[in-house]
């Protein structure tokens, strides 16, 4: 097992449709992450969790709903998207101790395009 | 807030040439900054970081050196191989806002040719 795993990998969905992404990481941490890749612009921060508890949301428009059930499972439920959100979504994860080192670990992220 | 600017990308070279990406920061406290790197279909994953200024990190012949009074931390490499093909992301970590997540810059893409 890799230690973030995300999924889907691929995702081709309708402005109408609801889907969900998944992560999941193995690595024992207490933080998770949630963060948005658009071609030729920053690594954008969406959602930051902490023991489970959000404790950063980015500005992120509500048809974005993350949800934490525990320390080692982070989804990201989408509905009615736009175009423009079709990037590639990256998970990633930290122990809290390192929160200022900067050791993140990301997962593969799930390439989202909208219809 | 704090930000990151990196040199617009690709960068083309050939095998063994010398590498420069270019970084620079802005923050309010006194950020940690950090090299990423990710490689084609993948995630991304740390490639070298320096906590405090002065410090060089280093890795797979990757260097960087947190200038703090050009707040710069550009990224070199004395011989390029096509295998270091990738993007590459500087970011920072600022421990005066005590805010946990990176700051990322927008990536340089960097294609080695054999």
């Amino acid at each position: 097992e890799t230690g973030v795993t995300q999924t889907p990998r691929h995702l081709v969905m309708g402005m109408t449709n609801k889907k969900s992404l998944k992560c999941e990481q193995h690595l024992g941490h207490n933080a998770m992450y949630w963060y948005k890749q658009s071609a030729k612009k920053p690594l954008e921060l969406m959602f930051v969790y902490n023991f489970k508890e959000q404790t950063e949301n980015n500005s992120v428009p509500s048809r974005f709903s993350p949800e934490c059930p525990n320390s080692s499972h982070l989804f990201l439920h989408l509905h009615t998207l736009q175009p423009e959100d079709s990037a590639l979504y990256l998970c990633a994860s930290s122990q809290d101790k390192d929160a200022n080192t900067g050791e993140l670990f990301f997962g593969e992220g799930s390439r989202l395009t909208v219809l | 807030g704090d930000s990151v600017t990196q040199m617009e990308g690709p960068v083309t070279l050939s095998e063994e040439a010398f590498l420069t990406i270019n970084c620079t920061y802005t923050a309010t406290g006194y950020p940690s900054l950090f090299w990423y790197v990710q490689y084609p279909g993948e995630g991304l994953q740390l490639l070298l970081k320096a906590t405090k200024a002065d410090d060089k990190g280093s890795n797979k012949g990757f260097e960087a050196t947190y200038r703090k009074e050009t707040t710069s931390f550009h990224l070199e490499k004395g011989s390029v191989q096509v295998s270091d093909s990738a993007v590459y992301f500087c970011a920072l970590s600022d421990k005066g806002t005590g805010r946990r997540a990176l700051t990322f810059g927008s990536g340089t893409r960097l294609q080695v040719q054999p």
